[in-house]
């Protein structure tokens, strides 16, 4: 059972250029989060899904975008990047079970852009 | 608007010490609430959640959470630090909606 799978581990950019983080999980979880951590800042919740076909803004969406067209995957799209998304982005899931809840993390992405 | 805040984004107490983690959340509906630790260069591990059932809440390592509604939180104790406590600490609710929010974190320093 592989949980959450996150993709890449670590990625340079340039200014301006585009990327895709991918993030995939095994547990048939419904809802589906991303976030960013930066030191002092706690995480940040960018973009999340409630379901595959559904997503909402989070507290800090700006050049961000995502899309679920499956249960199981949930990209994130940083169209032009700048240097204020150099940052960690964790992806995570959880059931919609009341009573878990626990949220499943990725490994994390150490992006930084130059 | 949802907000989790955390009072205190650093907090130091001597080994043996009570330890008190400050959480309060925005919200008119009781929702779901978490506290989750992060050790240095370690991903975040659930210590304990609120879920509506008691609202004393257990978790591991000792730390327990007590949800009060009337005052919109849901702190962190532990009645004796130890040094392997030293971490930090995040608050994270689930609002209706399903949105996640976590608050910024507090850091615990634990003295000899």
């Amino acid at each position: 059972n592989a949980g959450v799978t996150q993709t890449p581990k670590f990625r340079i950019l340039k200014i301006g250029q585009s990327m895709t983080l991918q993030c995939t999980q095994d547990m048939n979880h419904n809802y589906m989060y991303w976030y960013r951590q930066d030191p002092g800042m706690g995480l940040k919740l960018i973009y999340y899904s409630v379901g595959a076909g559904i997503t909402d803004k989070g507290e800090v969406p700006n050049g961000y975008n995502v899309s679920r067209s499956t249960t199981e995957d949930f990209p994130l799209r940083l169209e032009l990047a700048a240097p204020s998304q150099t940052s960690v982005y964790f992806c995570a899931s959880r059931s919609g079970h009341p009573n878990t809840g626990e949220l499943f993390f990725g490994e994390g992405s150490r992006l930084t852009v130059l | 608007a949802q907000s989790v805040t955390q009072l205190g984004s650093h907090v130091s107490v001597s080994e043996g010490a009570l330890v008190l983690l400050r959480c309060n959340y925005s919200s008119s509906v009781p929702p779901y609430l978490f506290w989750y630790v992060q050790y240095p260069n370690q991903g975040l591990q659930l210590l304990l959640k609120y879920t509506s059932a008691a609202t004393l809440v257990k978790g591991i390592n000792g730390f327990e959470a007590e949800f009060k509604k009337s005052e919109t939180s849901f702190h962190l104790t532990k009645p004796s630090a130890h040094m392997s406590d030293a971490a930090e600490y995040f608050c994270a609710v689930i609002f209706q909606g399903g949105k996640l929010i976590f608050g910024q974190g507090t850091e615990l320093s634990v003295k000899p």
